[in-house]
């Protein structure tokens, strides 16, 4: 059974940056769509952006442009999301996902338990 | 980018109900729409995708429908682990864009 483990909680200042990493394992991470996908406390659930690994070049929703990078490393089946100018409307849980459908249709249907980041003075 | 109009936000339900949510895009999206299923701590679970194919081990209580703007997800039997909130996700194109997203709670 595959898994995505994605790095410890973060606590960051204002200003800062914050790196999360998702590692996959059990299951195949070449040529397949990874999302992140964020949730702020009492809100529902923001795309931020996505990535085809291997392939590499991201999506990113607008409202991230120029703050938000996305990225694969196939050698140890890794992707990254490092969000920069962190506001405190950044606390949030950051969850990543791959898509398993090999069809042009995306299906999420393995995620990471999520990466708390709270971004406080 | 294409805005997914949720509703309900909310619905009180019972165990045993029929319930409906439904999922309108901007623009035809043709049928590039998800369902998934968040429960509090918990990650999103993918329940349907392609806008009507039950995931594998999805329960077949749950079923989706529709194509192009208006999209339905159906429970048929709720049962008490189904109440969550409810998103739908279209991957039509680049942004994709998540619903509002539809709490189901206890009557």
């Amino acid at each position: 059974q595959g898994q995505l483990v994605q790095s410890g909680a973060e606590v960051k200042k204002p200003g800062s940056s914050v790196r999360v990493s998702c590692k996959a394992s059990g299951v195949t991470f070449n040529d397949r769509t990874f999302i992140w996908v964020r949730q702020a406390p009492g809100q529902g659930l923001e795309w931020m952006g996505g990535i085809i690994s291997l392939f590499g070049t991201p999506n990113y929703a607008q409202k991230f442009v120029g703050r938000l990078t996305m990225t694969t490393d196939e050698s140890t089946s890794t992707a990254y999301m490092e969000l920069s100018s962190l506001t405190s409307e950044d606390t949030a849980m950051y969850y990543c996902a791959r898509d398993a459908s090999d069809s042009h249709y995306e299906a999420f249907d393995l995620w990471g338990l999520g990466t708390m980041v709270t971004v406080s003075s | 980018a294409i805005q997914m109009t949720q509703s309900p936000s909310s619905l009180s339900a019972s165990v045993g109900d029929r319930v409906n949510i439904t999922c309108r895009a901007s623009q035809g999206i043709r049928n590039d729409l998800g369902w998934y299923q968040h429960k509090l701590g918990k990650a999103p679970e993918l329940l349907i995708y392609a806008a009507s194919i039950l995931q594998s081990g999805v329960p077949s209580r749950f079923s989706g429908s529709g194509s192009g703007t208006d999209f339905t997800l159906t429970i048929s039997g709720l049962q008490p682990e189904d109440f969550a909130t409810y998103y739908c996700l279209q991957d039509y194109n680049y942004p994709r864009t998540f619903g509002g997203g539809t709490k189901v709670e206890i009557k």
